[in-house]
């Protein structure tokens, strides 16, 4: 069955990046779209931006252009998602989730979650 | 970007009872609308997509309905393990976005 493990948690200082992994098994890696979503303690869901291997352009949602970075390894079946110029404001638990892509940008699949900590 | 309503914020539900979600985008996205699930700790998990197509897995208490602007989620008979956070998301207008959460306790 398809799973998605993601990297562990970090702690970082305000200022610095952080790059969290998820490797994916059990389907078709390069076919599918692989998203992040973060949630900040207590709140709600938020789509950061996704990433189609076998196309390899990234797209993000505006809120995070220019400070995140979405790559995609094929032969290692990884997914990346780097985040820059960290504040305090982006500690949350970041999500990898599987799309099916083209029309159907619903997540089936999700990752156990890495913890980010931003603090001095 | 298109807004994602949930109602009400809380629900308490007495255990069997039936619990209604509602879910309001801000316009139109079709039928493109999912359901998650997200228990305390736990990574979300996909309910419903398409509006109404319940996903691998999912139990049949769980329905959706709705298109266009308004949708809900319907959970028949409410079983211990259905308290959680429930969320939807429109994937018709990118960026996808997400509704704040419906928490459903028990009463």
């Amino acid at each position: 069955q398809v799973q998605l493990v993601q990297s562990g948690a970090e702690v970082k200082k305000p200022g610095s990046s952080v790059k969290v992994s998820c490797k994916a098994s059990g389907g078709t890696f390069s076919s599918y779209s692989f998203n992040w979503v973060r949630q900040a303690p207590g709140q709600g869901l938020e789509w950061m931006g996704g990433i189609i291997p076998i196309f390899g352009t990234p797209n993000y949602a505006q809120k995070f252009q220019g400070r995140v970075t979405i790559t995609a390894d094929k032969s290692t079946n990884t997914a990346y998602m780097q985040l820059s110029s960290l504040r305090s404001e982006d500690t949350a638990v970041y999500y990898c989730a599987r799309a099916l892509g083209g029309a159907y940008f619903y997540f089936d699949y999700w990752g156990q979650g890495t913890l980010v900590t931003v603090s001095s | 970007e298109i807004v994602m309503t949930q109602s009400p914020a809380t629900l308490s539900v007495s255990p069997g009872e039936r619990a209604t979600l509602s879910c309001r985008a801000s316009q139109s996205v079709s039928s493109k609308l999912g359901w998650y699930q997200q228990r305390p700790g736990q990574a979300p998990r996909l309910l419903i997509y398409g509006a109404s197509t319940g996903a691998t897995g999912i139990p049949a208490r769980f329905s959706g309905s709705g298109s266009g602007t308004e949708f809900t989620l319907t959970i028949s008979s409410l079983q211990s393990e259905d308290f959680a956070v429930y969320y939807c998301q429109q994937y018709n207008n990118w960026p996808w976005t997400f509704g704040q959460g419906t928490k459903v306790e028990i009463k």
